[in-house]
């Protein structure tokens, strides 16, 4: 099946700095998401980008579906940005999401 | 976005009872909805895809027999844990397909099973 890779797994951060969290996956894909994971279980929607980009306020987000990547852009973080990234995709023949690993971030005042 | 709610939100059992796990979608209906499980500090992982109205798909090495799903209707999947056992105990969260908002899939607020 369809592998999902993430990067950084781990980020640490001070108030008000950018990051760029990054997903790679290894074949085509007809859907792409960016979910965020808050402290208590719930995955709430970021984005739904299999290509292009897509901007929502301090976040946005590109896909690049020839190049098998996408990116999420964290401009000016906030203490609530905290939390874990899920890259997740729809592979060829899939209808479910495949999710990468995460990226854990953490911002400090 | 569409909302998919799950019932309930926490659940504590002893082992051997079975527990039912509700997940709707409140706002759209659902020809296709999935059960995922999730680990402390590991990613989501698919279960099975439930869908309306005939038999659900498992993915390899989940026990058909031990999580029983049904999809009676296009708002309605249950996933029933049967004989319920301490390793059973994890984070299981369902998701639902909105077709009309290309095929953005939306999660519910998930299901923390703790089997003593």
């Amino acid at each position: 099946g369809i592998q999902v890779e993430q990067s950084p797994p781990d980020l640490i951060l001070q108030e008000g700095a950018n990051s760029t969290l990054r997903c790679n996956f290894s074949d085509s894909v007809n859907n792409l998401q960016w979910f965020h994971q808050n402290p208590w279980g719930q995955l709430i929607n970021l984005f739904y980008i299999p290509s292009g980009t897509k901007q929502n306020g301090r976040l946005s987000a590109t896909t690049v579906a020839t190049e098998r990547y996408s990116l999420l852009y964290i401009s000016s973080s906030q203490t609530t940005d905290s939390g874990v990234y899920f890259c997740a995709v729809e592979g060829p023949g899939r209808r479910a999401l495949t999710f990468g690993s995460g990226t854990r971030l953490q911002v400090q005042p | 976005g569409a909302v998919v709610s799950q019932h309930p939100s926490r659940v504590i059992c002893k082992s051997g009872t079975s527990v039912k796990i509700e997940c709707r979608s409140l706002d759209f209906q659902a020809t296709t909805m999935f059960w995922y499980r999730q680990f402390p500090k590991q990613s989501l992982m698919l279960m099975a895809t439930s869908n309306e109205g005939s038999k659900a798909t498992y993915e390899q090495g989940v026990e058909k027999d031990k999580f029983l799903i049904n999809h009676a209707s296009l708002t309605l999947s249950t996933l029933t844990v049967t004989s319920a056992h301490p390793e059973d105990s994890s984070f299981y969260i369902c998701s639902a397909r909105d077709y009309s908002s290309y095929n953005e899939q939306f999660f519910g607020p998930g299901t923390r099973l703790t089997v003593l």
